[in-house]
This record gives C-alpha cells, sequence and structure tokens, in this order.
C-alpha cells in the first residue's frame, strides 16, 4: 500500500535551516509529482511546493518562494524540504503528499512531521 | 494566492443533507476541473473524499457527492452520520501551477 513518511522534525531556533524527508513505499515514486504542505496548531491546510515527477520543475507558494526549497532522489525514493531562515510561524506539522498519476490532484497524505521553531 | 473561501462551520441533523461550498476565482477554482475535497478528523491525515470537482475515490461513501457553478465548487454531504463530523477542506490547481486550500469548514452533526 502507498507509504509515505516524514521525518526530520523537531524543535528548531529561528533564523537556523532545518531538511525534512519523506521516504516513499507503495508505488512509483520516480512517476507521481509530490507536495509538501503544512498545517499550523489548530489551523488549515496550507500548500507550500509541488515538484513534478522527475524534478524538473517545482512551484512554490509566495509564503515560501525563496526560503523553502523542494527537491527529490528518484533512485532512493525520496523528497526533501530544505526550510532556511526559519520563523515561528513556520511552526507547524509538516506533510508530504503524492499527486494522482497524470492529475493534479494530492490523494495520499504521509502522517506528518512537526516543526516548532523558537524565537 | 489567497485562500479559497469556505464557511467556517456547517452543521446539520443525523440524516439530513449539508452543502459546503468553496469560492475561489477564474485563475483557480473556475478554470480548471481539479478541485478535490478533503475530510480531516481530528489528530488524523487529511483523506482525499472528491477529486476532478465530482469524482469519488474507491472506498468513499456515495452519500458524498461534488458540483462546481463558476468559480464555486460545493461538496454535498446526504444521510448525515455522526462520523461525518470532521473539517473539511478544497483543494484547487492555479494558473501558476500552483495549489491553493480553502480555509476550511467544520461539520458539526447535532
Amino acid at each position: 500500500q502507498v507509504q509515505l513518511v516524514e521525518s526530520g522534525g523537531g524543535v528548531v531556533q529561528s533564523g537556523r535551516s532545518l531538511r525534512l524527508s519523506c521516504a516513499a513505499s507503495g508505488f512509483t515514486f520516480s512517476r507521481h509529482g509530490i507536495h509538501w504542505v503544512r498545517q499550523a496548531p489548530g489551523k488549515g491546510l496550507e500548500w507550500l511546493a509541488v515538484i513534478s515527477y522527475d524534478g524538473s520543475d517545482k512551484y512554490y507558494a509566495d509564503s515560501v518562494k525563496g526560503r523553502f526549497t523542494i527537491s527529490r532522489d528518484n533512485s532512493k525514493n525520496t523528497l526533501y524540504l530544505l526550510m532556511d531562515r526559519l520563523r515561528p510561524e513556520d511552526t507547524a506539522v509538516y506533510y508530504c503528499a503524492k499527486d494522482q498519476l497524470a492529475a493534479p490532484s494530492i490523494d495520499y497524505w504521509g502522517q506528518g512531521t512537526l516543526v516548532t521553531v523558537s524565537s | 494566492q489567497s485562500a479559497l473561501t469556505q464557511p467556517a462551520s456547517v452543521s446539520g441533523s443525523p440524516g439530513q443533507s449539508i452543502t459546503i461550498s468553496c469560492t475561489g476565482t477564474s485563475s483557480d477554482v473556475g478554470g480548471y476541473k481539479y478541485v478535490s475535497w478533503y475530510q480531516q478528523h481530528p489528530g488524523k491525515v487529511p483523506k482525499l473524499m472528491i477529486y476532478e470537482v465530482s469524482n469519488r475515490p474507491s472506498g468513499v461513501s456515495n452519500r458524498f457527492s461534488g458540483s462546481k457553478s463558476g468559480n464555486t465548487a460545493f461538496l454535498t454531504i446526504s444521510g448525515l452520520q455522526a462520523e461525518d463530523e470532521a473539517d473539511y477542506y478544497c483543494n484547487s490547481y492555479t494558473s501558476s501551477n500552483t495549489r491553493v486550500f480553502g480555509g476550511g469548514t467544520k461539520l458539526t452533526v447535532l
């Protein structure tokens, strides 16, 4: 079955960097676009970024453009999110999520990893 | 990239039907068929309920249906059940190749 397992979350000081990983299994990773989505405590879902199946195209939400970088390694079935210049408002659960095949619709989500940015 | 507009809350009694709206613009909801709806129970991961405006994934009850008119998409839940109480989010593809979520709607089953 489809599995997406995030890791790399934790407590980090404001202004520092953190890299999240998402290990995928149960589907052909190299054929799907993959996203990062976050949810601040008690708040709604916020879309952050997407990377195409081969990594050639990347798109970001304005709120993180220039600070966050999405990447993937299809040989390792792994997605990454490098987060620079972190702010307290970046505190959230970060989810990776996959698109359906050949359609820009998210169908499966990981369990999420909590990032807490302390001031 | 403004969030899509959803009502903060809706409620209904068991057996009734409710509809949640999701309003965007011609650059997102109105311009594409790629509108999805997600259900999220407290402390749980979002679950896909509707994709491409009106399609249900395998395993999702046919009590859930989706539609769209202009720049607004709709999620209708018929025959409300206690287990339907959750937060619901819409999501749309955009003209910038990005995605945008709605602010979420809390459904209360009375």
